[in-house]
């Protein structure tokens, strides 16, 4: 089965500072990767994904991610956060190919920006 | 216009109680979940249920039970509920065939019990 790792459970910035979140599974085949924002209060909703092709994705609101096949990794970057950025993060995958629809979740990780 | 809803957005009940929350997508996808998130933001997939398949999370009680009247609806009914059942329930959909099975939430169903 696949896993999900977010190594930085809390990260506190101040705006204008660059974020970089670390995101790495543990799967042997080829994986659609995913990035969920959850504002407070609010849902979660997609923020970039990767299926194939390009490995560095951009997604809404200035966000950009980078697959690192060599590394299972796929962190998630911003060069200057901003205060409406405070939002919990999850990385997901869920394998290419096989029929599989159970997505695998990260844990998380709280990211606060002060003005 | 909303795309997964449920209802309803808030519940309290007292333990011992059975309650169900609904959730329904308008976006014409095969696939529909349940997540259970806890306070610490943890989100575990609690089910799972494509074409008439149901995929459950073995370390899901049974009192909690899915139902799925067709492919645009899954409820989710609890029984005898517990303290520890606490937590904000969301629905989601998906398209197997598509976009990589992104996940389309719903609101969320803030579930307390006293």
């Amino acid at each position: 089965a696949q896993s999900v790792s977010q190594h930085n459970h809390h990260v506190i910035l101040s705006e204008a500072a660059s974020l970089e979140l670390g995101c790495n599974y543990s799967y042997g085949g080829t994986v659609n990767l995913f990035w969920y924002v959850q504002y407070p209060g609010q849902h979660l909703q997609l923020l970039l994904k990767y299926f194939s092709g390009d490995p560095l994705v951009k997604g809404i609101k200035g966000f950009e991610a980078e697959f690192i096949k060599s590394k299972f990794s796929f962190n998630l970057r911003k060069p200057s956060v901003q205060w409406s950025d405070t939002a919990e993060y999850f990385c997901a995958v869920n394998p290419h190919s096989g029929g599989s629809y159970i997505p695998t979740f990260g844990r998380g990780t709280s990211l606060i920006v002060h003005p | 216009d909303t795309a997964v809803s449920q209802t309803p957005k808030y519940l309290v009940t007292q333990m011992g109680n059975d309650k169900s929350i609904k959730c329904e997508q308008n976006l014409g996808h095969d696939t529909m979940y349940w997540y259970k998130q806890d306070s610490k933001k943890f989100l575990k997939i609690m089910f799972s249920y494509n074409n008439k398949e149901l995929i459950i999370n073995e370390t899901v009680p049974n009192r909690f039970s899915p139902k799925s009247p067709d492919k645009a609806h899954l409820n989710l009914h609890i029984n005898s509920l517990e303290l520890g059942d606490s937590a904000v329930y969301f629905c989601a959909s998906s398209l197997i065939s598509g976009r990589g099975n992104e996940q389309f939430f719903g609101p969320g169903t803030r579930l307390t019990v006293l």
